[in-house]
């Protein structure tokens, strides 16, 4: 199975912050990477597919880049609503596995 | 819009199998996958299978093979997901997802139902 290990696991963030968070894949993966934001007792949304795309609906703060072993999810101006986990899911082969999660807390 | 709607809670006894259904609303049915995800209480996702309605057969984690059994139902847009020999680490949500694009076994997952809480208790 591929891993995907997300960096940081927990991060602490102003309204207005610009955030990062990297997934890296144990082996290349191309573009076939999404972004998923989960609030506590939801179920996770999708954010962002093939890496870069976004999907319909979600706000332009949020982009993807990268491929194969290093992709990144970026939020060019946090907003309070986007305090949340978010997790990264390679979709290259099976199983498709999710990395363990990001917790973006207010600090 | 595409909805998914889950069964309800349920709790179990060790040993025990649970069954859960999905039932999709809005959009196609039979030419997206729809997948399993569990998630352990405080902790992240785990991808457990996946099935496309139309082609019938399904994908397992293998960490799930043979305890898992994942089957649609085309003629009423629902999705079931059976797992035996229930312990207590698979207390869980579990969620149905689905596949973004039509006819691709590996794809994002644009819709979630709302999650189906698991309790294993004696």
């Amino acid at each position: 199975d591929i891993q995907l290990t997300q960096s940081p696991s927990f991060l602490s963030a102003s309204v207005g912050d610009r955030v990062t968070i990297t997934c890296r894949a144990s082996q290349g993966i191309s573009n076939y990477l999404a972004w998923y934001q989960q609030k506590p007792g939801k179920a996770p949304k999708l954010l962002i597919y093939g890496a870069s795309t976004l999907q319909s609906g979600v706000p332009s703060r949020f982009s993807g880049s990268g491929s194969g072993t290093e992709i990144t999810l970026k939020i060019s101006s946090l907003q309070p609503e986007d305090f949340a986990t978010y997790y990264c899911q390679q979709l290259n082969s099976y199983p498709p596995t999710f990395g363990q999660g990001t917790k973006v807390e207010i600090k | 819009q595409v909805q998914l709607v889950q069964s309800g809670a349920e709790v179990k006894k060790p040993g025990s199998s649970v069954k859960v259904s999905c039932k999709a609303s809005g959009g196609t049915f039979s030419n997206h996958a729809i997948s399993w995800v569990r998630q352990a209480p405080g902790q992240g996702l785990e991808w457990m299978g996946g099935i496309i309605p139309t082609f019938g057969t399904a994908n397992y984690a293998q960490k799930f093979q043979g305890r898992v059994t994942i089957i649609a139902d085309e003629s009423t847009s629902t999705a079931y997901m059976e797992l035996s020999s229930l312990r207590s680490e698979d207390m869980a949500v579990y969620y149905c997802a689905r596949g973004r694009f039509p006819g691709e076994w590996l794809s994002s997952h644009d819709y979630w139902g709302q999650g189906t809480l698991v309790t294993v208790s004696s």
